[in-house]
């Protein structure tokens, strides 16, 4: 089942304009992370928010997390073409099995950066 | 550096073949996680293993099986092969046990196509 849902599913933007995609979800989380993407190959892991944090920064990277409203921003500034991927949201069980972390992802959202 | 390998990035086999997909990973990780990314549906959890010899159904686990004789190699397995089940997929791990929060890292891929 979807947990994580991206919006919009697909953005073009130019270069060094900024990039917000936005995940919402639907049941309790203690984190959620988001994933990028390169055409083709596996995701690889940017950052995480806990479940008690409101904003988190890394280098060009701010996250957001909204409980209330069940919600996480991705904000990327100053765009790049190296940032054209696809961006996803991941988020954790509630229950974890046998001590293992289950994480549900979104559909992703598709970024172009046009030079 | 964490690295998660995949045997193939590229795979075609005929319906009706035995499918054998491997990963390896080379961080002493507990978890491991074999997804399937179709467009559209984003990532679905097929399997996954917490330790060795020891797995769990994901969310779409009909016509798949997985091996785990050792810590650090994950195999799926394709026993009948059909056409649904082209697709791309990714194989990840993560560390911890016990509730902790946890980042999973991906394998490249392997795009199966099933003729």
């Amino acid at each position: 089942s979807q947990q994580g849902e991206e919006d919009p599913q697909a953005l073009s933007i130019q270069e060094g304009e900024n990039a917000t995609m936005n995940c919402s979800y639907k049941t309790s989380i203690n984190n959620l992370q988001w994933y990028r993407q390169n055409s083709g190959r596996g995701l690889v892991h940017l950052i995480l928010i806990r479940s008690n944090e409101r904003e988190k920064h890394s280098g060009r990277l701010r996250v957001t997390l909204d409980t209330s409203k069940k919600s996480s921003s991705l904000l990327i500034t100053a765009s790049r073409a190296a940032d054209t991927a696809s961006y996803f949201c991941a988020t954790d069980s509630y229950i974890i099995i046998q001590g293992a972390q289950k994480l549900v992802f979104g559909q992703g959202t598709r970024l172009t950066i046009n030079p | 550096d964490v690295k998660v390998t995949q045997s193939s990035r590229y795979l075609v086999k005929r319906t009706g073949e035995k499918v054998f997909l491997e990963c390896v990973q080379d961080m002493d990780h507990e978890n491991m996680f074999w997804y399937r990314q179709d467009p559209g549906l984003g990532l679905r959890l097929i399997y996954f293993s917490y330790d060795v010899k020891m797995k769990e159904k994901g969310d779409i686990p009909e016509g798949y099986s997985v091996s785990r004789e050792k810590k650090e190699r994950f195999s799926l397995i394709l026993e009948s092969a059909s056409t649904n089940q082209t697709s791309m997929y990714l194989c990840a791990s993560s560390k911890y046990r016990g509730g902790s929060t946890d980042t999973q890292y991906f394998g490249p891929g392997t795009r199966l196509t099933v003729l």
